[in-house]
């Protein structure tokens, strides 16, 4: 079973602040995608990185995939209250849906 | 359109009980996935189709069957329900089997308790 192991667990910020989220596993993937599921919700897909070392932007949210495609990382700018919710990695080594791993999970809590 | 839709919403059973949980896509996505959700866990595939007439066992299959009659349903059966059956149950599908070039559409989720 490969493992993605996302840290930290549970984030609780004050908005303006910055975070970091990452996303690691001892085994490489040939893509990776964060999602954001809010309570009672389903994940909803954020982005799909697919390149070592990629780097996507989506306002605020910055991702970056690792260059040897075993880890990756979310980084969010001026947390706002909406970015509150549940993070979620996941990978794929073969790229099927059914080969996909996913993360552990990050919990984010941003206070007003 | 409405997506993915799950009934119900939530459900208590008692052990040794059945049930079905229901899903429908009305985006005419070939491919059709059941996961659960455990607290700190991620999801776990539990089953998965790739068409109307074929499925295909996931992650972690025990104790769950599925069927595919349509393409827009994929209803999971839950035989002789146990507590470690106690989660959150997603449904979701994708236009193909590429994770890549693909979004995965989730449905909104069954809450489901076993006492």
């Amino acid at each position: 079973t490969q493992l993605l192991e996302q840290s930290p667990q549970f984030l609780s910020i004050q908005e303006g602040e910055n975070l970091t989220v990452y996303c690691n596993s001892s085994s490489v993937f040939s893509s990776l995608q964060w999602y954001r599921q809010e309570p009672g919700e389903g994940p909803v897909l954020l982005v799909t990185v697919v390149t070592g070392g990629e780097v996507k932007k989506l306002k605020r949210l910055t991702f970056q995939f690792g260059d040897a495609r075993k880890d990756s990382s979310l980084h969010i700018t001026a947390a706002q209250p909406g970015d509150t919710g549940l993070y979620l990695c996941a990978g794929a080594r073969s790229g099927g849906y059914q080969k996909v791993t996913f993360g552990t999970g990050t919990k984010l809590q941003v206070i007003p | 359109n409405a997506g993915v839709t799950q009934t119900p919403k939530f459900r208590i059973l008692k052990i040794g009980q059945s049930m079905t949980l229901q899903c429908t896509q009305d985006m005419n996505h070939n491919y059709m996935y059941w996961y659960r959700q455990d607290p700190g866990m991620g999801l776990k595939l539990i089953y998965y189709s790739v068409g109307a007439g074929i499925t295909d066992k996931g992650e972690v299959p025990n104790g769950y069957n599925v069927s595919r009659s349509t393409t827009e349903d994929f209803p999971l059966r839950l035989e002789l329900a146990a507590p470690s059956q106690t989660s959150v149950y997603f449904c979701a599908s994708t236009a193909s089997g590429s994770f890549t070039y693909n979004e995965q559409f989730f449905g909104p989720g069954t809450r489901l308790t076993v006492l």
